[in-house]
């Protein structure tokens, strides 16, 4: 699996956009990308994910760059309870049995008041 | 619908002394991994299963470490005998591999196990 480039970590006021980039300028086409979040003391949460299309959700959206080397997750509206350490993995989708997740360092957001 | 669930949440024990670590996966689920988690490594995948069967063990540290899968909703790690530096959080996590991609793994509280 291509591997992920992250900040270490942010801040975001409360009720602002958080916005969260990741780089992955070795991603092949096989490979969709992933975002986790953990929050303390917590198992990790999948958030999206997505191959090369923006994508949205009910927690989040994902945004792939064309060339797909990078994308960004927001959080549109931070709470205090998005305080997490925020993981970017990509990941292979031929895979004819389970694939594993690779889990680097993150970034780990801190929403403040 | 509950997810996945493991016990217990909390182990403290000896040194030398056997731990058994167990994981329910949600219903339906063919594919189940073991992750341990420490400060300095961070998140780790152990192992994992895929319809039952064990697909991928490399990260399985050592002889002392063992998992098994008996059928679809459960599975055990057993660790024996326990050593100090096998403390850590142990996530177990599952995930429907219905289609390529469509994969993503939903993960219980974890165990947090410290050897004494």
């Amino acid at each position: 699996d291509a591997k992920t480039t992250q900040p270490t970590s942010m801040d975001c006021a409360e009720g602002r956009a958080a916005n969260l980039p990741c780089n992955h300028s070795t991603i092949s086409g096989n490979e969709y990308v992933y975002w986790y979040r953990q929050i303390h003391s917590q198992g990790p949460q999948y958030i999206i994910h997505g191959l090369k299309n923006n994508e949205t959700n009910e927690m989040a959206s994902l945004i792939i760059t064309e060339d797909r080397k990078s994308s960004t997750l927001i959080l549109p509206h931070a709470t205090l309870r998005d305080t997490a350490v925020y993981y970017c993995i990509v990941r292979d989708y031929l895979t004819g049995t389970a694939s594993k997740l690779t889990f680097g360092t993150g970034t780990r957001l801190q929403v403040t008041l | 619908d509950a997810g996945v669930i493991q016990s217990p949440r909390h182990e403290v024990t000896e040194m030398g002394q056997e731990v058994t670590l167990r994981c329910k996966p949600i219903s339906g689920h063919n594919s189940l991994f073991w992750y341990r988690q420490t400060m300095m490594r961070g998140l780790e995948l152990l192992i994992y299963f895929n319809n039952n069967v064990p697909i991928d063990d490399s990260g399985m540290p050592e002889d002392r470490f063992s998992a098994k899968m008996p059928n679809a909703s459960f599975s055990t790690l057993k660790i024996q005998p326990s050593e100090p530096r096998d403390s850590a959080v142990y996530f177990c996590a599952s995930s429907l591999d219905r289609a390529p991609g469509e994969r993503p793994q939903h993960f219980g509280d974890g165990t947090r196990l410290s050897i004494l």
